[in-house]
């Protein structure tokens, strides 16, 4: 079954270091892969998805994520924190081929300190 | 801009109370979602449809029901509400990909549901 793992509950970082939020997955088949944000008391918002093509996918709000294959992995990073990164990131895997439904983690908790 | 609205933010209801909670997207997607979000649980999904008048149970689909009259209204039905189900309730949408490539989804800003 397909799956992903978010291994850190929360992560700290000052403001203006560069940050990652860790992703890992379990897929047979290519991978179908996001990242979305949820800041508090909204709804979730999408940052960026990998599909195809170059491993480094850059998305909105200045985050970036790298697909590494042969380390199963989809970290989120952006290099420079803001404040107003604060919130809960969400990575998340298609199901299966031919489906449109997505598999999320548990979510991993951002705080920015100034 | 992609538009999903939820009939509520917060609601409280009784235990045994037949709860409804509706959704509305205004962007002629086929495919809508209902999931719940647990702390430490992440989202997970209740119900699925994607078409008129057709569901797919996801993973938690025990003491819900779905109805899909239209296409940009999908209502997630508690039977008999449990304290249980005290959680905050997501509802997304995203087009129909045909298994090419799979669409990114638009959530609504969600309900808290308190069950007392």
């Amino acid at each position: 079954a397909q799956s992903v793992a978010q291994p850190e509950d929360q992560v700290n970082v000052a403001e203006g270091n560069p940050l990652t939020v860790k992703c890992t997955y379990s897929v047979s088949g290519n991978p179908y892969l996001f990242w979305y944000v949820q800041y508090p008391n909204r709804g979730l918002q999408f940052l960026l998805k990998y599909i195809t093509g170059d491993n480094l996918v850059k998305g909105s709000y200045g985050f970036e994520a790298e697909f590494n294959k042969s380390q199963t992995s989809f970290h989120l990073k952006k290099p420079s924190a803001l404040v107003s990164d604060s919130a809960l990131y969400f990575c998340a895997v298609r199901d299966k081929y031919g489906t449109d439904k997505l598999i999320f983690g548990t979510g991993t908790r951002l705080q920015v300190f100034p | 801009d992609v538009k999903v609205t939820q009939s509520s933010r917060y609601l409280v209801k009784r235990t045994g109370e037949k709860v409804f909670l509706e959704c509305v997207q205004d962007m002629d997607h086929e495919n809508m979602f209902w999931y719940r979000q647990d702390p430490g649980l992440g989202l997970r999904l209740i119900y699925f449809s994607y078409d008129v008048k057709m569901k797919e149970k996801g993973d938690i689909p025990e003491g819900y029901s779905v109805s899909r009259e239209k296409k940009e209204r999908f209502s997630l039905i508690l039977e008999s509400a449990s304290t249980n189900q005290t959680s905050m309730y997501l509802c997304a949408s995203s087009l129909l990909s045909g298994g090419r490539d799979t669409d990114t989804q638009y959530f609504g800003p969600g309900t808290r549901l308190t069950v007392l």
